[in-house]
């Protein structure tokens, strides 16, 4: 029979276009967040991050937006090429004991079409 | 270079024969951590080990050990795996402490697929 499973969100974009990646996080008491890349294949990669204490960052073509209001953050893409072509993980850090604690969302697909 | 090394990249199994995969790191990283990645559910948390002889349970830990002998590894131990523990396997690492930014450094990842 036909197995079901779970299936990654996935965003289609055009190559050049803006992309925009949605994460929700779930602890209002996380102070800390990380956005990362995963190419097929390999681990994921570190993109950027921001703290709590600020509601944009902007890195090399990215940025990243955070609201704390609704608990949500999104990653920026501009001019989106083929190389991002990418699953795209937010991660939202506890800090209990001083040390920060990962959890990580269910990550997006992202397709770039030349 | 600095990087987090995992062996082997795959291994196919049979269910109760114990396996162990290794992870190294050359960072001098404090913070050490497995995740298993699995189609839709992202990365789940296995265990952690905040320093040298110093590990914790994650959000998935059944089925799993771990130990941290030295400052640069952190294998992890299957005693008797099973179907269910077929998987994408990660191992991380960052320092801890001071400018600690929190970010990890991945391995390439551990297909383990068990029969």
């Amino acid at each position: 029979g036909e197995s079901v499973g779970l299936h990654l969100p996935t965003l289609s974009v055009q190559e050049g276009d803006n992309s925009i990646i949605n994460c929700a996080y779930s602890n209002s008491a996380s102070d800390y967040f990380i956005w990362y890349k995963q190419e097929s294949g390999k681990g994921p990669q570190f993109i950027i991050d921001i703290r709590s204490n600020m509601d944009k960052r902007q890195g090399q073509r990215v940025t990243v937006l955070l609201n704390k209001t609704v608990k949500h953050l999104s990653l920026q893409i501009a001019a989106t090429q083929p190389g991002d072509s990418a699953v795209y993980f937010c991660a939202e850090n506890l800090r209990p004991g001083g040390s920060y604690i990962p959890t990580f969302g269910r990550g997006t697909s992202l397709i770039v079409h030349p | 270079e600095a990087q987090v090394t995992q062996n082997p990249r795959y291994l196919i199994t049979v269910t109760g024969k114990k396996l162990t995969v290794t992870c190294s790191q050359n960072m001098n990283h404090e913070y050490m951590s497995w995740y298993r990645q699995d189609p839709g559910l992202g990365l789940r948390q296995i265990y952690y080990s905040m320093n040298v002889e110093v590990t914790d349970k994650g959000d998935v830990p059944e089925g799993y050990k771990v130990s941290r002998k030295e400052k640069r590894n952190f294998p992890l131990i299957l005693e008797s795996p099973s179907p269910n523990q077929t998987s994408l396997y990660f191992c991380a690492s960052r320092r801890s402490g001071g400018a600690n930014t929190g970010e990890l450094f991945f391995g390439e990842g551990s297909r383990l697929t068990v029969l």
